[in-house]
C-alpha cells in the first residue's frame, strides 16, 4: 500500500461547482497534511495545510481532516477554469523524519 | 512568497557532459530537497539535506550527487549526463520545525540528447 493515495482523475466539474478532492494515508502517526496545486509544466505551489481534525478554510478552499479514518480532502468552492490543475496531497509520516510523502495527484478540469 | 531560485530553467545538453543544476533560497531554511518529476508523473525525492554538510539520498536512486556547503545553496551535479536523465528537477526547502511545509523553486527542465 502506498503511503499516500489519490484518485488520479481526471475529475471534471462545471464552472461554479464545488470540486471535492480526496486523499488517504497509511501512517497513523502523520501530523501534518498539505495540499499543493501544480499547473502543467510548473512546480507545485502550496495551497494550504492542516494538522487538526476538522475543517480549515482559506478563501474558496477548505481542507478537511479525519485522522480516525485517515483521510484528508480539499473542497474548492465556485470552481473556476483557472483551478484546472493537478492537486497533490502530501503527508509527513513519522517514520520519514519530517520529510513529506506526496501522492501522485488528482487532475482537476473545470469546464466553462 | 517563497524565495527559492533554480538555474538554468531549461537545459539541453549532449550525452557525457557534466552538468550542475543550481538551487538557492533566501529564507534561511535548514532543510532542502531535490525531486525528479517526469511529465504527468509523480514527484520522486532523490536527495535531501538537513543542514550544512548534511546530505542523504532519497527514495529514488539517482546517479546525481549534491553538496551543502552553505545554508542557502544546494547544487545537484551529474558527472556524465545520459538521455535517461532527461526530466524535470525540482528543488524545495522547508524550516526545521512543524509543520515542515515545503516551498518549491520553478524547476529545471533537463533534456539530454
Amino acid at each position: 500500500q502506498k503511503e499516500v493515495e489519490q484518485n488520479s482523475g481526471p475529475l471534471s466539474v462545471p464552472e461554479g461547482a464545488i470540486a471535492s478532492l480526496n486523499c488517504t494515508y497509511s501512517d497513523r502517526g502523520s501530523q501534518s497534511f498539505f495540499w499543493y496545486r501544480q499547473y502543467s509544466g510548473k512546480s507545485p505551489e502550496l495551497i494550504m495545510f492542516i494538522y487538526s481534525n476538522g475543517d480549515k478554510e482559506d478563501g474558496r478552499f477548505t481542507a478537511q481532516l479525519n485522522k480516525a479514518s485517515q483521510y484528508v480532502s480539499l473542497l474548492i468552492r465556485d470552481s473556476q477554469p483557472s483551478d484546472s490543475a493537478t492537486y497533490l496531497c502530501a503527508v509527513d509520516p513519522m517514520e520519514y523524519g519530517n520529510k513529506l510523502v506526496f501522492g501522485a495527484g488528482t487532475i482537476l478540469r473545470v469546464k466553462s | 512568497e517563497a524565495d527559492i531560485y533554480q538555474t538554468p530553467r531549461y537545459l539541453v545538453i549532449g550525452t557525457g557532459k557534466k552538468i550542475t543544476l543550481e538551487c538557492s533560497q533566501t529564507m534561511g531554511h535548514d532543510k532542502m530537497y531535490w525531486y525528479q518529476q517526469d511529465p504527468g508523473m509523480e514527484l520522486h525525492l532523490i536527495h535531501y539535506s538537513y543542514g550544512v554538510n548534511s546530505t542523504e539520498k532519497g527514495d529514488l536512486s539517482s546517479e546525481s550527487t549534491v553538496s551543502r556547503i552553505r545554508t542557502e545553496h544546494f547544487p545537484l551535479t551529474l558527472e556524465s549526463a545520459r538521455p535517461s536523465h532527461t526530466s524535470q528537477y525540482l528543488c524545495a526547502s522547508s524550516e526545521d520545525r512543524a509543520p515542515y511545509e515545503q516551498y518549491f523553486g520553478p524547476g529545471t527542465r533537463l533534456t539530454v540528447t
